[in-house]
């Protein structure tokens, strides 16, 4: 059981460039989230899917988009990649039988754009 | 949306004291908190929250109170220990989605 893992682990992106990060889960669970890290701010919430072919905007949901094709896999997309994009991203996911509330995190995705 | 802020966002105490961690919230909708650990370089991992049924809850030397008239609660740590240091985010929602993070408190025990 590896829980909820993403790759890749690390990536550098040159401004403009485009790049998808995979999120799994292993736990059956029904909801996946995407958030970013930034010093001093917290976790934010780019987008989140409620099941398998269903997607939401979050708080920070502008130059990313997302799918959720399978349930176990969500991927975060960057079309156009610029500076303010370099962050730490992390996937979650939540809300199985006996366990409705909490979120699991992965490992995280450290993101640098030049 | 909910706004959630956390106070203070450094924290340094001696091996032994207790450590006090505040967040409030704006949505009086939100019933979920949780409360998160995270260490340099790792994954935010859960380790505890509280629902907006009860008041206060407890697990060995953490416990985390819940004033929903006042829309704040707390997390507190006893008898600190050195690897206690880490950043805590407290969070709040609605049924348990949608999470809405506190900016962190970098809690260092000092030996």
């Amino acid at each position: 059981n590896a829980g909820v893992t993403q790759t890749p682990k690390f990536r550098v992106l040159k401004t403009g460039q485009s790049m998808t990060l995979l999120c799994a889960q292993d736990m059956n669970h029904e909801y996946m989230y995407w958030y970013r890290q930034d010093p001093g701010m917290g976790l934010r919430l780019i987008h989140y899917s409620v099941g398998e072919g269903t997607t939401a905007k979050g708080e920070v949901p502008d130059g990313y988009n997302v799918s959720r094709l399978k349930k176990q896999n969500f991927l975060l997309g960057l079309e156009s990649a610029a500076p303010s994009q370099t962050s730490v991203y992390f996937c979650a996911s939540s809300y199985s039988a006996g366990k409705p509330y909490e979120q699991y995190f992965g490992p995280g995705t450290r993101l640098t754009v030049t | 949306g909910e706004n959630v802020e956390q106070h203070p966002s450094t924290l340094s105490v001696q091996e032994g004291d207790s450590a006090v961690i505040k967040c409030t919230y704006s949505d009086s909708a939100s019933n979920y908190f949780p409360w998160y650990k995270q260490e340099l370089g790792k994954r935010p991992q859960l380790i505890i929250d509280i629902r907006s049924n009860v008041g206060e809850k407890k697990d060995q030397r953490i416990a985390v109170t819940l004033n929903k008239t006042a829309k704040h609660f707390s997390l507190h740590i006893t008898e600190t220990q050195p690897e206690d240091s880490a950043v805590y985010f407290c969070a709040a929602s609605e049924w348990g989605s949608r999470l809405t993070f506190g900016e962190g408190t970098q809690l260092t025990v000092n030996p």
